[in-house]
């Protein structure tokens, strides 16, 4: 069963627009990490925030993280049409660095 | 650029059939998983690896799947005999230990 759920499962946004979407958890992470998967490609790293930090950045991307609430969420500001892809958040809840992925969630940006 | 690199990047067999997916991990991970990624269930673990001893392989059908490790630059997923259910994109991640994963392109699996 998956541990991470996306939400909303598509998005259909203006590029310059912002996208925001959550991830919520069932138990407590060691750390949660945000991958993206290109139409027919392998998953790409995004950011990695742990169970102790509350916030990161990376360029356009600001990832949120609260453990009493079991979500997160990832902000892609100023979008491209180039972020056109699917979002995936993934939970570590183990020591043994496995990882649970949620189903996704589909970002169209329109140019 | 280190990549994690999959071999074939498509199959189409018919069901029955012996198919063979290979892997060769990013030089210097310890760490290897195998995914299958479907429309009905997303991603899921198959079977991961640690300095070449496999850790867990839960998420894998038994009676037809395996997993190997013969060395350090190779992982292979088996599936004997292979079904239509098999069907999906198979990927291989290596990584190390608290650290993200790196994907590879992926095995796109028909089976007939």
């Amino acid at each position: 069963s998956q541990q991470g759920e996306e939400d909303p499962q598509a998005l259909s946004i203006q590029e310059g627009e912002n996208a925001t979407m959550n991830c919520s958890y069932k138990t407590s992470i060691n750390n949660l990490q945000w991958y993206r998967q290109n139409s027919g490609r392998g998953l790409v790293h995004l950011i990695l925030i742990r169970s102790n930090e509350r916030e990161k950045h990376s360029g356009r991307l600001r990832v949120t993280l609260d453990t009493s609430k079991k979500s997160s969420s990832l902000l892609i500001t100023a979008s491209r049409a180039a972020d056109t892809a699917s979002y995936f958040c993934a939970t570590d809840i183990s020591n043994d660095y496995k990882l649970s992925f949620g189903a996704g969630t589909t970002v169209t940006v329109r140019a | 650029d280190a990549r994690v690199t999959q071999t074939p990047r498509h199959k189409v067999t018919e069901m029955g059939q012996e198919v063979t997916m290979r892997c060769q991990p990013i030089l210097g991970h310890n760490t290897v998983f195998w995914y299958r990624q479907t429309m009905m269930q997303g991603l899921e673990l198959l079977a991961y690896f640690r300095n070449r001893a496999p850790l867990d392989d839960s998420g894998m059908p038994k009676d037809r799947f395996s997993a190997e490790m013969p060395d350090a630059t190779l992982a292979t997923l088996k599936i004997q005999p292979s079904e239509p259910r098999d069907s999906a994109v198979y990927f291989c991640a290596s990584g190390q230990q608290g650290d993200t994963q790196y994907f590879g392109p992926g095995t796109r699996l028909t089976v007939l």
